[in-house]
């Protein structure tokens, strides 16, 4: 099914550790997001990819890089892992930056770090 | 001032009756707006968008919009109990306007609603 997939679905890290985060959509989407999603904290923005090769950040960007490896892929890396990084991440994606369509999510990776 | 505030509930109604849910944004330049619907565990899923001022009904969905007061609802008519949920509002930028948003969207806290029979 069309749509957008993440991986893995749960993790568990120990503080410093490091991971990559998987995203990838088969809809033809040019711009790509990840979200992380904490209790009372909604949903707040890591980092974006507006096109193919443009990334930038979002209000939460310290501790985390992304890769855009193609118009498909957009990646999630958590260098040193830290407890304070546990939390559900959600990746999006959209037709366009000026879409009037809201994003679609993926199943989201549910990420601990102990 | 949170850019997006929702009252994050919970809020309780019996089935059969309407849901109201309430959205406030403070960036005046926001010109797309968006309702998720989120179960537990799961991912949000989009059930109503709306850009220009007014109503909009999809089923037992109605979204409002007033671009004057900040203020964006949706009322669920009939609620039922597969409607309990967390629902999150979501105000986006055009790409462009006034900075390089790139068509961001923000999201308000979520409302829990719980209905029951």
């Amino acid at each position: 099914n069309a749509g957008v997939t993440q991986t893995p679905k749960f993790q568990v890290l120990k503080t410093g550790q490091s991971m990559t985060l998987q995203c990838a959509q088969d809809m033809n989407h040019n711009s790509m997001y990840w979200y992380r999603q904490d209790p009372g904290m909604g949903l707040r923005l890591i980092y974006y990819s507006a096109s193919e090769g443009t990334t930038d950040k979002g209000e939460v960007p310290n501790g985390y890089n992304v890769s855009r490896l193609n118009k498909r892929e957009f990646s999630l890396r958590l260098e040193s892992a830290a407890p304070s990084q546990t939390s559900v991440y959600f990746c999006a994606s959209r037709q366009g930056a000026n879409s009037n369509v809201g994003y679609t999510f993926g199943s989201g990776t549910r990420l601990t770090v102990v | 001032q949170k850019e997006v505030e929702q009252n994050s509930g919970p809020l309780s109604v019996p089935e059969g009756a309407i849901a109201s849910l309430n959205c406030t944004y403070s960036d005046r330049g926001s010109q797309s707006f968006f309702w998720y619907r989120q179960y537990s565990g799961k991912s949000p899923e989009l059930i109503m968008s709306i850009y220009s001022n007014g109503d909009k009904e999809d089923g037992r969905f109605t979204a409002q919009l007033n671009k004057a007061s900040q203020y964006v609802s949706l009322l669920i008519r009939d609620s039922q109990p597969s409607d309990s949920a967390t629902y999150l509002c979501a105000v986006g930028r055009r790409a462009g306007a006034g900075g390089t948003s790139y068509g961001k969207l923000t999201f308000g806290q979520g409302t829990i609603l719980t209905v029951h029979p």
